[in-house]
């Protein structure tokens, strides 16, 4: 059973444009919700995190827009480069003890000059 | 600040050997996570470490993966004997604390022949 469903699994920006990636939980115990960065042959780089309690966080380019009751949330990277290009994941943990994340499948992401 | 070390990068074996991989966490960080990034998709927790104690294993194949932390620093995981499906890339990453960032290392390559 997928708890994180990202969509979609790949896209396709112009540079300047504004990059949407969407993910849907199902879990209501989770409590964390980091977005990740990885690049190919590295390993994933955290990008911007957010908490049930807001719904909203921006950093630079980067949002997280976070809808609690519709169970979903998303990144936002606004003006886009060809150095975004790269796979994005969300993740999503359950807080206390066992706080291991559950990502997504994944966004591979083009942005094209 | 030095990041998440692991080692080896890469690594190729024949079915049914046996292979050990080694991560060393970001100093002074107590909590350490073994996942499983299968070719496309997203990291699959294996084990989560606070300290040198074992937090959560329930994703563990026991059958033939084990792990151990036992100075509370450094870690292993070791797979015996690998099959063919265990081919992926093992992500080792370490937190300060329980509901804290989590921050990965490269990872290690396994291909089984």
């Amino acid at each position: 059973q997928q708890q994180v469903k990202q969509s979609p699994q790949s896209l396709i920006v112009q540079k300047g444009g504004i990059s949407i990636i969407n993910c849907a939980y199902e879990n209501t115990a989770f409590d964390y919700f980091p977005w990740y960065q990885q690049f190919p042959g590295k390993g994933p780089a955290l990008l911007i995190a957010i908490r049930p309690d807001v719904s909203e966080k921006k950093e630079g380019r980067f949002t997280i827009s976070f809808n609690k009751s519709a169970k979903q949330f998303s990144l936002h990277i606004m003006d886009s480069q060809p150095g975004d290009s790269a796979t994005y994941f969300c993740a999503a943990r359950v807080g206390g003890g066992a706080d291991g994340l559950t990502f997504g499948k994944g966004t591979h992401l083009i942005i094209q000059p | 600040e030095a990041g998440v070390a692991q080692s080896p990068r890469y690594k190729i074996i024949e079915k049914r050997q046996s292979v050990a991989f080694w991560c060393n966490p970001i100093s002074g960080h107590a909590t350490l996570y073994w996942y499983q990034q299968i070719l496309g998709q997203g990291p699959k927790l294996l084990i989560q470490f606070q300290n040198n104690g074992v937090v959560d294993d329930s994703q563990l194949p026991k059958d033939r993966f084990s792990a151990e932390r036992l100075k509370g620093v450094d870690s292993t995981l070791k797979i015996q004997p690998a099959k063919l499906e265990d081919s992926a890339v093992y992500l080792c990453a370490s937190s300060l604390a329980r509901d804290r960032a989590q921050f990965f290392g490269p990872g290690t390559r396994l291909t089984v022949l």
